[in-house]
């Protein structure tokens, strides 16, 4: 199957801080990528949809100023968590549709975030 | 999007064949229906994949009755490797959207 890989696997950081995760399609181009969190024993909650070439697009009740993507190129998504705060410590998985005409998404490792 | 309902928790011995059934009764004629399995502190990982019938491969079988308003994830001879949260999701990519929505999931404890 793709890889979907996400880089930091793990970090900790300090309140006030800004965070960047990026997602990357290894061995397909996504136009398309999304931005899961997943609190402890609960499941994925949709925050975004990352569109390559033009504005993400974010799920209700997600602040689009506090979580910012960037779909610079075909196989790189980034979500930067700005001014970092411990209610948004979480695990932030992303994925990205195969594109070969059925939805079979792949999802990267996934990014343990702590804010202290 | 069609929501999925599954059973919260299963239990069962190693060895043994489980089988986690998932009701979708809104699922639309375009949807496909794929199970991932997910272990803590890790990416969901793709199972499976169907439209209809029975579709099978080297780690599960799916079956999909007539009126695909449920689906079947089966896991044979299940291995205490095989605990992880199992979930079921509807979804299609009519005008390039894949957009999924995840349900809470089956966690399934294997016992030995």
């Amino acid at each position: 199957g793709a890889v979907v890989s996400q880089h930091p696997s793990r970090v900790i950081c300090k309140s006030g801080t800004s965070v960047k995760i990026e997602c990357r399609s290894l061995d397909f181009q996504a136009t398309t990528m999304f931005w899961y969190r997943q609190f402890p024993k609960k499941s994925l909650m949709l925050m975004a949809t990352s569109n390559e070439g033009s504005k993400a697009t974010y799920e209700q009740g997600v602040e689009k100023d506090k979580f910012l993507i960037n779909h610079a190129s075909l196989t790189l998504s980034t979500l930067t968590v700005t001014s970092a705060h411990p209610e948004d410590s979480s695990f932030y998985i992303c994925s990205a549709p195969s594109g070969r005409g059925t939805d079979t998404q792949y999802f990267g490792p996934g990014t343990r975030l702590t804010v202290l | 999007l069609a929501k999925t309902t599954q059973p919260i928790s299963m239990d069962s011995y190693e060895g043994q064949e489980v089988n986690i059934t998932c009701s979708h009764n809104n699922i639309a004629t375009n949807d496909y229906i794929t199970w991932y399995q997910q272990f803590p502190s890790q990416g969901p990982r793709f199972i499976i994949q169907g439209y209809k019938t029975k579709v099978t491969n080297e780690v599960a079988s799916l079956f999909i009755p007539a009126d695909r308003k449920s689906s079947t994830l089966s896991l044979p001879r299940v291995s205490l490797s095989d605990t992880a949260v199992y979930y079921c999701l509807v979804g299609n990519s009519g005008a390039g959207s894949y957009q999924l929505t995840f349900g809470k999931g089956t966690k399934l404890s294997v016992i030995p």
